[in-house]
């Protein structure tokens, strides 16, 4: 059973300092993993989605690399902003599981001024 | 707008009573798909629409719980005699089955609150 987990569970940074984000996932047979925002009490923005061939998918300041060997996924955001504040929430796509989504619990952003 | 939308955005209602959630995917979207998060947790599969045909359902999704797809555009999901323990938001998604590689685009959620 693919298991999917984030840590830390949260985390505070000053602004402007870069936000790294883990993600890592027990079974390397993935579609792909997607990367989502959740403001609180709101629905999930996706932000990145990389295929299970890629290694990496930009977007503005967010970057997301993808080693699926050894199970893991990194989420950058460069020069962080209070705007930022927000939790980010991985997901794969599991071969083996069809087409839903199997999501970590989630890292709590909080970046101060 | 042109992204996933859910109505209501909030329900409370008493334990016993029944719940029906709806959800508009894309427009273009032939895959429709509903979660359940509880607070602090990532969202849960609850079950799958591909058109009008319910093709995955989670054990999560209990006999109280149903879905339908009737005409392959929007999406109910009504919980029957609810507990305290159906409270939650659930979530609904869509995706198109080519171009964006199964990219699921999530709606705002309704909130479910069981007193």
């Amino acid at each position: 059973k693919q298991e999917v987990t984030q840590i830390p569970a949260a985390l505070s940074v000053p602004e402007g300092e870069n936000l790294v984000l883990n993600c890592s996932f027990t079974d390397s047979a993935i579609y792909n993993l997607q990367w989502f925002r959740q403001d609180p009490g709101k629905g999930l923005t996706s932000l990145l989605l990389i295929q299970s061939s890629q290694r990496e998918q930009t977007s503005g300041r967010l970057n997301a690399s993808l080693d699926k060997s050894s199970g893991r996924s990194t989420l950058y955001i460069a020069a962080s902003q209070p705007g930022d504040s927000a939790t980010y929430l991985c997901a794969v796509r599991p071969i083996a599981a069809g087409n839903k989504l199997t999501f970590g619990g989630g890292t709590r952003v909080l970046v101060k001024p | 707008d042109t992204g996933v939308s859910q109505n209501p955005r909030h329900k409370i209602t008493k334990r016993g009573q029944n719940v029906t959630f709806r959800c508009d995917p894309i427009s273009e979207h032939n895959r429709l798909y509903w979660y359940r998060q509880t607070l602090g947790q990532g969202p849960e599969f609850l079950t799958y629409f591909q058109n009008e045909a319910q093709l995955e359902k989670s054990r999560l999704l209990s006999d109280r719980f149903s879905a339908e797809r009737p005409k392959g555009s929007f999406s109910t999901l009504e919980i029957q005699r609810t507990e305290q323990g159906d409270s939650a938001m659930y979530l609904c998604a869509s995706s198109a089955t080519s171009g964006s590689g199964d990219e699921q685009f999530f709606g705002p959620g309704t909130r479910l609150t069981v007193l």
